[in-house]
């Protein structure tokens, strides 16, 4: 089966932009997590959608950030403004359902970097 | 809240020698635990995971754990390691009450030697 999906591999932006990155999760997969990983640490978790509905998002910075997922599908995350510190690894995974004990499955990530 | 500590930042072993990465989580209630390891631009890879049972869990790529609950750990073992482990390990841990979201211990970078 195709891996997770993700597009751009790589951005550059200025600080003050805007940037939107997208996902594609494995096909039938009803869980969608979108991630960040700041150099040299774990991967925080920014928001989980379960079908097309939020479960969390308690650690999503709203005032820039936002993501959507249409049709319980595919997902968009967007960031207006950029500032520095936005620099990461942006991981988007997907899961079967919505149990604890399910394994995630991890696109390759979109790297930004905010200057 | 609950939190990973994983002490080792990096660790250095030569190839075909034992490897011990450690792995500890913040008391709570059932934790539900897993460890993923990632290369150089790659996503992460789960190797193993432990929900409940027998305390030794058998990964892929002859990876192990062990889940102590009264030393709160979950610590990782390969009895020889191969050039090809060289990678991020990442300690994870999901709690039974809350909506299963995870939280990742920021990982050890394990060198191999030749």
């Amino acid at each position: 089966e195709a891996g997770v999906a993700q597009s751009p591999r790589y951005k550059i932006i200025e600080k003050r932009q805007s940037v939107a990155f997208w996902c594609n999760p494995i096909s039938g997969h009803a869980t969608l997590y979108w991630y960040q990983q700041i150099l040299g640490q774990g991967p925080k978790l920014l928001i989980q959608f379960q079908n097309n509905g939020v479960v969390d998002d308690s650690q999503l910075p709203k005032d820039r950030f936002s993501a959507e997922r249409l049709k319980g599908v595919d997902s968009t995350l967007k960031i207006q403004p950029a500032k520095l510190e936005d620099s990461a690894v942006y991981l988007c995974a997907s899961s079967r359902g919505g149990a604890k004990t399910n394994e995630q499955f991890f696109g390759p990530g979109t790297r930004l970097t905010v200057l | 809240a609950q939190s990973v500590t994983q002490p080792d930042i990096h660790i250095t072993v030569s190839e075909g020698a034992s490897l011990e990465l450690r792995c500890n989580y913040s008391y709570g209630a059932t934790p539900y635990l897993f460890w993923y390891v990632q290369s150089p631009g790659q996503g992460l890879q789960l190797l193993l995971k432990y929900f409940s049972g027998d305390t030794l869990v058998q990964g892929i790529k002859g990876f192990e754990a062990e889940f102590k609950r009264s030393q709160s750990s979950f610590n990782l073992r390969k009895p020889s390691v191969h050039w090809s482990d060289a990678a991020e390990y990442f300690c994870a841990v999901v709690y039974n009450t809350n909506a299963g979201k995870s939280t990742f211990g920021d990982g050890t970078t394990l060198t191999v030697k030749p």
